[in-house]
């Protein structure tokens, strides 16, 4: 089956601390892992993928397929960065894109 | 480009009721899909539409189904509303090929009461 797990409801860090949001995946095939951003009153956006290994907004995530994580990490957080973080997955080289998220993760900066 | 844009925004509805919702794919893209998102947790997949037909379908009752026309825009319909049936319900847009990306609209939030 596939599943994707954000352990955190709510992640609350201070401003200029690192941050992690954690994603785990179940799936039998190959899969690709995406992490999408809602900012408030704003519609969901793709953040990152991990095929194309990009620092976005400084973020970055990391495909890790022995642990199946996809944490997204960031080193110095900033108050902008407060949003609600998905994670998902699609089945890797196919032309339909049938995302799978997760529950998402509320991200807190305080100044 | 508007983006992806979906109508009406929001809606009322009664129990038993119909319902039809409207999305407009971002420009150059011919994939819409649909996803329902009830309140705390993300966006489940609920079908797509590509070349005016059904591609693919997630676990959604027969009463969800969808349209799509030649100019790519897309209607979901939901028959025999039910109170569980309240919940954001989001369009997303892609064109055909590899490492595409998907493009979400706004949602329209409907409300069965």
């Amino acid at each position: 089956a596939q599943r994707v797990t954000q352990p955190e409801k709510l992640l609350s860090v201070f401003k200029g601390a690192p941050v992690e949001l954690k994603c785990n995946y179940s799936y039998s095939g190959s899969p690709e892992l995406f992490w999408y951003v809602q900012y408030s009153r704003q519609r969901l956006q793709l953040l990152l993928r991990h095929i194309s290994r990009e620092s976005i907004k400084g973020f970055t995530a990391d495909l890790n397929k022995g642990e199946t994580s996809f944490h997204l990490k960031k080193p110095f957080a900033q108050e902008e960065d407060s949003a609600m973080y998905y994670c998902a997955l699609s089945e890797a080289n196919t032309g339909f894109q049938k995302l799978v998220f997760g529950t998402g993760t509320r991200l807190l900066v305080s100044p | 480009d508007a983006g992806v844009t979906q109508s009406p925004t929001h809606l009322i509805k009664t129990r038993g009721q119909q319902v039809t919702l409207r999305c407009s794919p971002k420009s150059g893209h011919d994939t819409v899909s649909w996803y329902q998102q009830a309140l705390g947790q993300g966006p489940q997949f609920i079908f797509q539409y590509y070349e005016e037909e059904e591609r693919q379908r997630g676990n959604f009752p027969d009463r969800f189904s969808g349209h799509q026309f030649p100019n790519y825009s897309s209607e979901l319909n939901v028959n025999a509303l039910l109170l569980g049936d309240s919940a954001l319900y989001l369009c997303a847009s892609s064109s055909q090929g590899l490492n595409t990306e998907a493009f979400f609209g706004q949602g329209t939030r409907l409300t069965v009461v």
